[in-house]
C-alpha cells in the first residue's frame, strides 16, 4: 500500500465548477498535511496546508481534513482555465525530521 | 526575493562521470532536501538536512550524497551517474520542521 494515494486523473470539470481532489495516506501519526500546486514544466508550489479535523478556507479554496478516515481532500470553488494543474497531496510524520512523503498527484482539466 | 536556486537546469552526461547539482537558498532555512520526480512514481526524497552538518537518508539515496558546510547551501552529488538516474530533481527548503517546502526550480538530467 502506498504511503498516500491520489487518482492520477485526469479530473476534467468545466469552467466555474467545483473541482474536487482527493488523497488518502496509510500511516496513522501523520500530522501535517499539505496541497502542492504543479503547473506542467514547473516546481510545485504550496497551495494550503492543514493541521486539524475540519475544513480549511483560504479564497476558492478549500482543504478538508479527516484523520478518523485517513482522508484529505482539496476542493477548488469557481475553478478557472487557470487552475489547470497537477495537485500533489503531501503528508508529514511528527518528529524533528523533514520527512515528507508525496502522492503522484492528480491531474486537473478546467475547460473553458 | 525568496529564492531556491539550482544549476544546473539541464544536463546531459554520460554514465560514470562526477556530477555536482548545485542548490542555494536566501532565506536562512535550516531545513533543506532534494527530491527526484519520475512519471508515476511521483516526488521521491533523496536526502535531507536539517543543519550544517546534519544530513539524513530520504527514501531513494543510493547512488547520491549531499554536503551541508554551509546553511545555505546544500548541493547533490552524482560519484557515478547511471542512466536510472535520469530524473527532474528539486531543492526544497523549509524555515522550520513544518513540512511546508519551498522548491527551487528544478534540474532536469539525462545520463547515457
Amino acid at each position: 500500500q502506498k504511503e498516500v494515494e491520489q487518482n492520477s486523473g485526469p479530473l476534467s470539470v468545466p469552467e466555474g465548477a467545483i473541482a474536487s481532489l482527493n488523497c488518502t495516506y496509510s500511516d496513522r501519526v501523520s500530522q501535517s498535511f499539505f496541497w502542492y500546486r504543479q503547473y506542467s514544466g514547473k516546481s510545485p508550489e504550496l497551495i494550503m496546508s492543514i493541521y486539524s479535523n475540519g475544513d480549511k478556507e483560504d479564497g476558492r479554496f478549500t482543504a478538508q481534513l479527516n484523520k478518523a478516515s485517513q482522508y484529505v481532500s482539496l476542493l477548488i470553488r469557481d475553478s478557472q482555465p487557470s487552475d489547470s494543474a497537477t495537485y500533489l497531496c503531501a503528508v508529514k510524520r511528527p518528529g524533528g525530521y523533514q520527512k515528507v512523503t508525496f502522492g503522484t498527484g492528480t491531474k486537473l482539466q478546467v475547460i473553458p | 526575493e525568496a529564492q531556491v536556486t539550482q544549476n544546473p537546469r539541464y544536463l546531459i552526461t554520460v554514465t560514470g562521470k562526477k556530477l555536482t547539482v548545485t542548490c542555494s537558498q536566501n532565506m536562512n532555512h535550516e531545513y533543506m532536501s532534494w527530491y527526484r520526480q519520475d512519471p508515476g512514481l511521483g516526488l521521491r526524497q533523496i536526502y535531507y538536512s536539517m543543519n550544517v552538518e546534519v544530513t539524513d537518508k530520504g527514501d531513494v539515496p543510493e547512488g547520491y550524497k549531499v554536503s551541508r558546510k554551509e546553511k545555505r547551501n546544500f548541493p547533490l552529488i552524482l560519484e557515478s551517474p547511471s542512466p536510472n538516474q535520469t530524473s527532474l530533481y528539486f531543492c526544497a527548503t523549509s524555515g522550520g520542521n513544518t513540512g511546508e517546502l519551498f522548491f527551487g526550480e528544478g534540474s532536469r538530467l539525462t545520463v547515457l
